[in-house]
């Protein structure tokens, strides 16, 4: 099994643009959650999926940022437009049904926003 | 809201010895607390679970306790190596989907 896979793995954009970070979760897996980790506030939760449906969204920072998951093997993180604030490393995670909730995160998308 | 702490300093041991982070949280006990490693560049990787009702939960040099009186939980790692360098993240979770990470500890063992 090849894990969560993300990509990009680094990307450097300007003020104002858009970004599309994206996400394949393991195979099997019928949840995805989307984190992002600063030094300053750590991991944390901005939005999660159950079964490609939209389940708590209450971590997402402000409208500028969105997600949608269109099929079981895909995700999509947008922010737009961007914001130096925005900086930060973001992690996907999975989850199998009934697994307790252990989840299995990919290597990171780091953002950075000039 | 809940609240999860964790020594925000670097632990540095010396290979061989057993380390302990801290993992403590704020108002009402999880129904379990999970435990990750974090290295370098990468995301964090499940290492152990343990549920309320336990007290104790070990795997290999992993050893993981639950305390829903001091609304702690420690992690030790024995005869640590410094290949267990890394930073561990506490991860509580409230019968719910979501876990709340904590800052996690970085840990440093030298040779």
């Amino acid at each position: 099994d090849a894990g969560v896979i993300q990509s990009p793995r680094h990307e450097v954009t300007e003020m104002g643009q858009e970004v599309t970070l994206r996400c394949k979760p393991i195979s099997g897996h019928n949840s995805l959650f989307w984190y992002r980790q600063t030094m300053m506030r750590g991991l944390e939760l901005l939005i999660y999926f159950n079964n490609n449906v939209p389940i708590d969204d209450s971590g997402m920072p402000e409208d500028r940022f969105s997600a949608k998951m269109p099929n079981a093997s895909f995700s999509t993180l947008k922010i737009q437009p961007s914001e130096p604030r925005d900086s930060a490393v973001y992690f996907c995670a999975s989850r199998r049904e009934g697994a307790k909730n252990i989840q299995y995160f990919g290597a990171g998308t780091r953002l950075s926003v000039l | 809201s809940q609240k999860i702490e964790q020594n925000s300093e670097a632990l540095n041991i010396q290979e061989g010895k057993t380390a302990t982070l801290t993992c403590n949280y704020t108002n009402y006990s999880p129904a379990y607390l999970q435990w990750y490693r974090q290295d370098p560049g990468r995301g964090p990787v499940f290492l152990l679970l343990i549920r309320e009702n336990e007290k104790e939960k070990r795997k290999e040099r992993l050893k993981v306790t639950f305390d829903t009186t001091l609304k702690q939980s420690l992690f030790h790692i024995t005869a640590s190596q410094p290949a267990d360098s890394a930073t561990y993240l506490c991860a509580p979770s409230y019968n719910t989907d979501k876990l709340i990470f904590g800052t996690g500890t970085r840990l440093q063992v030298f040779p």
